[in-house]
């Protein structure tokens, strides 16, 4: 079945310091790939999206670039705010209707 | 904008209680979803509806059983709440494959 493998949090990071959060894959076929950002005792919110291969998705000055061949969809911001802290979690499309989950990623940032 | 709905925001329930969450979207998706978060796991498939009038197992349905009423709503319940049911549960709609999907603002349930 399908699966999404994130790097384990918690990351900490200074203030305007830059972010990267791994994430990779494996599905069948051509997955769409999403990046959720959830705030703290809220729901989880769209970030930004890819639906093929070489599609950069952008929100919020994040960016992702979907990479077929090495089935990774990485989460970069060049600099981070106190108020990107937040839970972040990488998603596939596949499987028919199903939506597959990585386990998370908090970031905390600090001044 | 409402997107989707859940009710109850919070619950206690004491074990071997039965309840019902509730989810409705009106935004005529056709697939709805309902998810479970405990710390360490991400977000795991309970059950999802790809349309209106059928239901399929996700990762984890032990306990757990779901009606899909009509296009809009969604319900989740368990029969007989057990401690290992505490989580915060989400409920999601999307409109068809390979489109993302809008998440409710989640029932933080708790199981005495």
């Amino acid at each position: 079945g399908n699966s999404v493998t994130q790097m384990e949090g918690p990351v900490t990071l200074s203030e305007e310091a830059f972010l990267t959060i791994n994430c990779t894959y494996t599905a069948t076929g051509y997955p769409s790939l999403f990046w959720y950002v959830q705030y703290p005792g809220e729901g989880l919110q769209l970030l930004l999206k890819a639906t093929k291969a070489d599609d950069k998705g952008s929100n919020k000055g994040f960016e992702a670039t979907y990479r077929k061949e090495t089935t990774s969809f990485h989460l970069e911001k060049g600099s981070v705010q106190v108020s990107d802290s937040a839970v972040y979690f990488c998603a596939s499309t596949g499987g028919g209707n199903k939506l597959t989950f990585g386990t998370g990623t908090q970031l905390k940032v600090e001044l | 904008n409402a997107g989707v709905t859940q009710t109850p925001k919070f619950q206690v329930l004491k074990t071997g209680q039965s309840m019902t969450l509730q989810c409705a979207q009106d935004m005529n998706h056709n697939s709805m979803y309902w998810y479970r978060q405990d710390p360490g796991m991400g977000l795991r498939l309970i059950y999802y509806s790809a349309s209106e009038g059928t239901t399929d197992k996700g990762e984890v349905p032990n306990g757990y059983n779901v009606s899909r009423l009509n296009k809009r709503e969604f319900s989740l319940r368990l029969e007989s709440a057990a401690p290992s049911q505490t989580s915060v549960y989400f409920c999601a709609s999307r409109d068809r494959a390979f489109t993302e999907a809008f998440f409710g603002q989640g029932t933080r349930l708790t199981v005495v």
